[in-house]
C-alpha cells in the first residue's frame, strides 16, 4: 500500500530564511508526487508535481522540490520565505498524473509558521 | 470556470440528524473525489467516481455514509444519522480525463453536536 510521511508536524522559520519541508513516500511502482498548500479555511492548491524527467521541479510561488528515488523523498524547498507562506503543506503520492485512478494518498501535513 | 464548488461552507447539526454535502465539479472533469480531513487522521479518501459511476468506496467509514453522482455536474455525500465523530472538513476534488491535476473545492466544515 502506498503511504506518505511528513515527519515534521510544525516548522517555524524566520521571514527571509530558507525553507525545507520533508516528505518520504512508500509506493510499489513509479510514483507521481505532489505538493499542495492549504491556507486557513481554504481548499488545497497545487504547488508542484513530479511525473518523470528532471528530478528538480519548479512550482508556483517560488517553491521547488527534488525527487530522490534512492531516499524515497520529495522534499519541498524555498530559498526565502514570505509571511504569506504561512500555511499547511501536504505531500501526496498517486498512481497517475492527477491521481485519477485510486486518488491521491496524502501525508498528515506540515504546519509552517513564519516569524517576523 | 469557477472551480470546484462545495456547499454549504459550514454546517452545524445535532447528533442523529441527516446531513447532505454538495459538490459541483469543474465542467468536463471525469473524476470526482470526496475526502475527509481531521486533525487525527489527516486527509482520507472516502469515495471516488469516474464518469458518474462509483469506482471505489472502500474509504467510506460506515453504512451511515453514502454518496451519489446523478449527473456529471453534481454529487452529494450524505450522512444519516450523523454522529459527533463525523465532525471534520469534507473536501470534494475533480480531475480531468488527462489526469493532469486534482482541483479541490474549499471544503465543508461539518460540526455535529
Amino acid at each position: 500500500a502506498q503511504s506518505v510521511t511528513q515527519p515534521d508536524i510544525h516548522i517555524t522559520v524566520s521571514e527571509g530564511a530558507s525553507l525545507e519541508l520533508r516528505c518520504n513516500y512508500s509506493y510499489g511502482a513509479t510514483p507521481y508526487l505532489f505538493w499542495y498548500v492549504q491556507s486557513p479555511g481554504q481548499g488545497l492548491q497545487l504547488l508542484l508535481k513530479y511525473f518523470s524527467g528532471d528530478t528538480l521541479v519548479q512550482g508556483i510561488k517560488g517553491f521547488e522540490a527534488e525527487f530522490k528515488r534512492s531516499q524515497s523523498s520529495f522534499n519541498l524547498r524555498k530559498p526565502s520565505v514570505h509571511w504569506s507562506d504561512a500555511a499547511e503543506y501536504f505531500c501526496a503520492v498517486g498512481p497517475s498524473a492527477g491521481g485519477g485512478a485510486d486518488g491521491l494518498t496524502f501525508g498528515k501535513g506540515t504546519h509552517l509558521i513564519i516569524q517576523p | 470556470d469557477a472551480g470546484v464548488i462545495q456547499s454549504p461552507r459550514h454546517e452545524v447539526t445535532e447528533m442523529g440528524q441527516e446531513v447532505t454535502l454538495r459538490c459541483k465539479p469543474i465542467s468536463g472533469h471525469d473524476y470526482l473525489f470526496w475526502y475527509r480531513q481531521t486533525m487525527m487522521r489527516g486527509l482520507e479518501l472516502l469515495i471516488y467516481f469516474n464518469n458518474n459511476v462509483p469506482i471505489d468506496d472502500s474509504g467510506m467509514p460506515e453504512d451511515r455514509f453514502s454518496a451519489k453522482m446523478p449527473n456529471a455536474s453534481f454529487s452529494t455525500l450524505k450522512i444519516q444519522p450523523s454522529e459527533p465523530r463525523d465532525s471534520a472538513v469534507y473536501f470534494c476534488a475533480s480531475i480531468d480525463n488527462l489526469n493532469t491535476e486534482a482541483f479541490f473545492g474549499q471544503g465543508t466544515r461539518l460540526t455535529v453536536v
